[in-house]
């Protein structure tokens, strides 16, 4: 059974442009997370679709957005990027609530 | 607001030298507590499940416990290839479904 897929594993962009991430959930999982990994603030949630519905937003400011596709396959967009926003980029797949989330291996993003 | 604590941050054994890692939570509306391994430049991996005090849940070397406010992660004569990260992290479900994680204990296991 194939795991989460994301796409690209490694992006360099410059301050200012925009990048869009792409994760493909294991197959019949229709919740998809993203988060963001840091070394000086851990894993950070960023939104989770289920169903193309975004039931839930964390903490960040509104360059940071995401859509779920009918596949359950899902997108993030980071516009005007910003030194800060390098980071590791996770996307997490689950069949449903209170069920185990599991992981891609990430997409390393550097703003230079 | 939801927190997760983790300690210690680090923590180095020796090869067959068992120890114990602590996640704290104050999580509203707890439905789960994870328990993740992560290894340098990969996604983390999924280790355990824990939905209610007083269950504990086993694998290879592995033992996950978990009270009402806090949950342990027991090693047991860990081997070098145990050396990772291990995060734990709280799931609020229903409407406000998220994992709040803890920011890991990096756990090295020398020969």
């Amino acid at each position: 059974k194939a795991g989460v897929t994301q796409t690209p594993r490694y992006l360099i962009k410059t301050r200012g442009q925009q990048v869009t991430l792409s994760c493909s959930p294991i197959s019949g999982h229709r919740s998809v997370s993203w988060y963001q990994q840091t070394p000086g603030q851990g894993l950070q949630f960023l939104f989770e679709y289920f169903s193309e519905t975004q039931r839930n937003k964390g903490n960040f400011p509104g360059r940071f957005s995401g859509r779920q596709f009918s596949n359950s396959r899902s997108e993030m967009n980071v516009s005007t990027l910003e030194l800060g926003d390098s980071a590791l980029y996770l996307c997490a797949s689950s069949i449903g609530e209170f069920t185990e989330a599991f992981f891609g291996q990430g997409t390393r993003l550097t703003v230079v | 607001e939801d927190q997760v604590t983790q300690s210690p941050e680090a923590l180095r054994l020796q090869e067959g030298e068992s120890s114990s890692l602590n996640c704290s939570y104050t999580v509203s509306g707890l439905r789960g507590l994870f328990w993740y391994r992560q290894d340098p430049g990969k996604g983390p991996e999924f280790l355990f499940t824990l939905y209610s005090a007083g269950e504990e849940k086993e694998k290879e070397r592995l033992k996950a416990t978990l009270t009402k406010k806090e949950s342990f992660l027991h090693i047991t004569a860990p081997k070098p290839e145990d050396s990772a990260t291990y995060l734990c992290a709280g799931d609020s479900g229903g409407s406000n479904y998220k994992l709040t994680f803890g920011k890991g204990t990096l756990l090295t296991v020398n020969p």
